[in-house]
């Protein structure tokens, strides 16, 4: 079985301030990936990244960066300099290969950045 | 524009009382997929479609139906709705999920059952 666990229901963080959202998952498939999805108050959802269980390499995309560890089996998310515009919902998912492309889903982690 | 289209956008039914909700992409991608958002549950699968014709039960179907006749429409169907069915809903497609391509999703459809 698949399972996503995002631990933070709700975080609070003045403008400016690092936030760090965790994920953690389960699975006993070799082949997998992970993504996070952002959703603002308006209630779309918005990817924002995606890796395979091949590729290990943090990434860092303006202000935002992630961590993947598969030896935790994390795949964390930060954003450095956070700015109210942060403000949202964010899930983390996986998906397992093959046909069935079913997301599993996180509960999701609100965040709030206070000006 | 690349996109995934629901509509409506919010709707307030009666017990019982069958309706549908669209579902449209413009990428030619032949996965499509529903889902509900629940508060504390998250997105869970309602159903989704591989391809033409080709459709398959989710983690929570009951109550629902769906139909593929077209590569870009999706429509789910509520036959018979009940309040439970109260849900924020999600239709996504992606382009090879095999691959685990990311799924796009459209705006959402916020529906009320009293």
């Amino acid at each position: 079985a698949q399972k996503v666990t995002q631990a933070q229901t709700e975080i609070s963080v003045v403008e400016k301030e690092d936030v760090t959202l965790d994920c953690v998952y389960e699975t006993r498939d070799t082949t997998y990936y992970l993504f996070w999805y952002k959703q603002p108050p308006s209630g779309e959802l918005v990817f924002l990244i995606r890796r395979n269980s091949f590729d290990e390499q943090n990434e860092i995309s303006g202000r935002y960066s992630w961590n993947f560890q598969k030896s935790t089996s994390s795949f964390n998310f930060t954003i450095t300099a956070s700015q109210v515009v942060d403000s949202a919902v964010y899930f983390c998912a996986l998906s397992e290969s093959g046909p069935r492309n079913q997301f599993y889903f996180g509960t999701g982690t609100s965040l709030t950045v206070i000006p | 524009e690349a996109q995934v289209t629901q509509n409506p956008r919010y709707l307030i039914t009666v017990t019982g009382k069958k309706l549908t909700v669209t579902c449209s992409q413009n990428m030619n991608h032949e996965y499509m997929s529903w889902y509900r958002q629940d508060p504390g549950l998250g997105l869970r699968q309602i159903y989704y479609s591989m391809n033409v014709e080709v459709t398959d039960k989710g983690d929570v179907p009951e109550g629902y139906k769906v139909s593929r006749k077209e590569k870009r429409n999706f429509p789910l169907i509520l036959e018979s709705p009940s309040p439970n069915q109260t849900s924020l809903y999600f239709c996504a497609s992606s382009l090879y999920p095999e691959e685990g391509t990311e799924a796009f999703f459209g705006q959402g459809t916020r529906l009320t059952v009293v």
